[in-house]
């Protein structure tokens, strides 16, 4: 079955760092260019990162571009989103996603989600 | 960035209803549009994709339609699983921008 599931998240004090990861599980992992999309509480979605499938290529939502660091492990089947210099706008439920096909993309599956709180 | 506008916001309707939900790109996007469906807690799931096209294992009750700047959701026959936020997604250029989401609640 396909999956992803994402850990890392909690509390942290402003200007803090904290860092996400992504299982994968159930395809070809190194074969998908895969995302993290963010949703603040009672908001809409915003999508964060996109990593290609090998790694060379990334991009990022210019609110969090110079603060966020996405990288994967294909012999793992994992991705990490570092997050330094984090503010109070950035709490949000953070989900990784599968690229549908191509880049930019659909986003066919997506993680449970992790929460992550900026908060003195 | 393309702004990507849903309307409405909400959406009043019952069981058996059909349901239509617009959603504007600011510039063309060609097909490059995706539709999602999310419930309270829940992760967004994929539903069309490239405007038109249905998502394995959804009900083909839900459609879409459009191309360039207007596009059309659409669920034929309102089933009462169907009660969710819906959003729109633009993937025709960086940043993949998402409308604010319609909410389909009971009438």
């Amino acid at each position: 079955e396909v999956h992803l599931l994402e850990s890392g998240g909690g509390l942290v004090q402003p200007g803090g760092s904290l860092r996400l990861s992504c299982a994968a599980s159930g395809f070809t992992f190194s074969g998908y260019a895969m995302s993290w999309v963010r949703q603040a509480p009672g908001k809409g979605l915003e999508w964060v990162s996109e990593i290609s499938a090998g790694g060379d290529s990334i991009y990022y939502a210019d609110s969090v571009k110079g603060r966020f660091t996405f990288s994967r492990d294909n012999s793992k089947n994992t991705l990490n989103l570092q997050m330094n210099s984090l503010r109070a706008e950035d709490t949000a439920v953070y989900y990784c996603a599968k690229n549908y096909f191509g880049a930019p993309s659909a986003f066919g599956l997506w993680g449970q989600g992790t929460m992550v709180t900026v908060s003195s | 960035d393309i702004q990507m506008t849903q309307s409405p916001s909400t959406l009043s309707a019952s069981v058996g209803d059909r349901v239509t939900i617009t959603c504007r790109a600011s510039q063309s996007i060609s097909s490059w549009l995706a539709w999602y469906q999310q419930k309270p807690g829940k992760a967004p799931k994929l539903l069309i994709y490239k405007a038109s096209y249905l998502e394995s294992g959804v009900p083909s009750r839900f459609s879409g339609s459009g191309s360039g700047t207007e596009f059309i959701f659409t669920i034929s026959s309102l089933q009462p699983d169907d009660f969710a936020t819906y959003y729109c997604q633009q993937y025709n250029s960086y940043p993949g921008t998402f409308g604010q989401g319609t909410k389909v609640e009971v009438k």
